[in-house]
């Protein structure tokens, strides 16, 4: 089945671009999505990437898609205090339900 | 807020003690799907319904656990004679048609003592 790897911390100062890297096994993913999960609370989604795109931009959000390398990107740039959370990369897991495969999450730290 | 409400938010149980949660999706999301967190993982599948069928389970979901979407519209998710490996963060989502946006709760976090 789909297995979806990240690291587990990152720590940038307020002002830099921050970048959560994702690698996944399945190719045949349509989809793959990157959530936001600040303390106590559920998830948000931030963004999608359809797989035959390279790159998608929103606001100070770009995520970049790797086919080749099944690696996935998240940069946002000028991090904010406010984006101090887990992230979270998930990919369809193939079958008919769309259920998602999660990574371990991504702890962004960003310091003033 | 995403639209999706789950209740209760908190629960704390002693083992033993049955639970039921209820997740409450975005009006017109025909699709739900239960997650459960453990702390520090990311959320695992557990079930999914299509309006009010059940058409998968996880192996994680034991015998102890029920779910039910009785009239395709909110869901309960029970289980009986907690355990303290029950204890996490259950998380439900919900999307539409073919669409492959899922929205998730703010969860029912459980803490079986």
């Amino acid at each position: 089945g789909e297995d979806v790897e990240q690291s587990l911390f990152l720590s940038v100062r307020e002002g830099d671009s921050s970048v959560i890297n994702c690698t996944y096994t399945d190719s045949s993913s349509t989809y793959l999505y990157w959530y936001k999960q600040e303390p106590g609370a559920g998830l948000q989604l931030l963004t999608y990437i359809f797989s035959n795109m390279d790159m998608k931009q929103d606001q100070r959000l770009t995520v970049l898609l790797n086919k080749k390398d099944k690696h996935l990107s998240l940069r946002i740039a000028d991090t904010q205090t406010g984006d101090s959370a887990i992230y979270f990369c998930a990919s369809p897991d193939g079958g008919a339900t769309n259920k998602l495969i999660f990574g371990t999450g991504t702890l962004l730290a960003v310091q003033p | 807020d995403t639209g999706v409400s789950q209740d209760p938010r908190h629960k704390i149980t002693k083992r033993g003690q049955n639970v039921t949660f209820r997740c409450d999706p975005i009006s017109e999301h025909n699709r739900l799907y239960w997650y459960r967190q453990t702390l520090g993982q990311g959320p695992e599948f557990l079930t999914y319904f299509q309006n009010e069928a059940q058409l998968e389970k996880s192996r994680l979901l034991s015998d102890r656990f029920s779910a039910e979407r009785p009239k395709g519209s909110f869901s309960t998710l029970e289980i009986q004679r907690t355990e303290q490996g029950d204890s996490a963060m259950y998380l439900c989502a919900s999307t539409q048609g073919s669409s492959y946006e899922q929205y998730f709760g703010p969860g029912t976090r459980l803490t079986v003592t």
